[in-house]
């Protein structure tokens, strides 16, 4: 059984630009989250999608978007990069019949915007 | 919403010793408790969890426990090794609805030898 992977691990963009990360969820887990962690903070929701839909989001601006395919994989793509945007970008992926057995996560795709 | 609060920040202790970590919680309506630990350079992994029918639960060396009435949760870790040297969230989560996770700030503990 295969954990959540993440790509890339590590990325820098500059202010202003576009970036796309990408994860695949845990073999036999079709709900995908992602969320936001600043350096020295607890990770903090973005959304996340079931059945290739958003449905549930957090307080991120709609430059903020996702999808989620087929196959349960997801991307995470933000748009017009802002310096505060610099984080580890966690995905997490869970079997919604039994959320409360709690989430897998990836080790996180590192973005520093300069 | 849902607020978690976690404390302390930073905790220090001899390896052999009890650590203890307390989160509390703003939501009545959350009923699941997952705690994390987080090395450096990975994501956060499961370490325990507990549901608002149960107010404690042990497995091994860790055991978390749970207050509704008061709405805390606390984690317990005893006797310390340098392995358990990490970054520890806390978080809830209502069930019953789509999977938002609030975490806690995190505490880093640091077991020395």
């Amino acid at each position: 059984e295969t954990g959540v992977t993440q790509s890339p691990t590590h990325l820098i963009k500059t202010r202003g630009q576009q970036v796309t990360l990408r994860c695949s969820s845990q073999s036999g887990h079709n709900t995908v989250s992602w969320y936001q962690q600043a350096l020295g903070q607890g990770p903090q929701f973005i959304f996340q999608y079931y059945r290739e839909e958003e449905n549930g989001r957090g307080n991120f601006p709609p430059r903020f978007s996702g999808l989620q395919f087929p196959n349960y994989s997801s991307e995470l793509n933000v748009n017009a990069l802002e310096l505060d945007d610099s984080a580890l970008y966690l995905c997490a992926s869970s079997r919604t019949e039994l959320l409360s057995y709690g989430y897998t996560f990836g080790s996180g795709t590192r973005l520093t915007v300069v | 919403g849902e607020n978690v609060e976690q404390h302390p920040s930073t905790l220090s202790v001899q390896e052999g010793d009890s650590a203890v970590i307390k989160c509390t919680y703003s939501d009545s309506a959350s009923n699941y408790f997952p705690w994390y630990k987080q090395e450096l350079g990975k994501g956060p992994q499961l370490i325990i969890d507990i549901r608002s029918n149960v107010g404690e639960k042990k497995d091994q060396r860790i055991a978390v426990t749970l207050n509704k009435t008061a709405k805390h949760f606390s984690l317990h870790i005893t006797e310390t090794q340098p392995e358990d040297s990490a970054v520890y969230f806390c978080a809830a989560m209502i069930t019953d609805s789509w999977g938002k996770l609030q975490f806690g700030a995190g505490t880093q503990v640091v077991v020395t030898p």
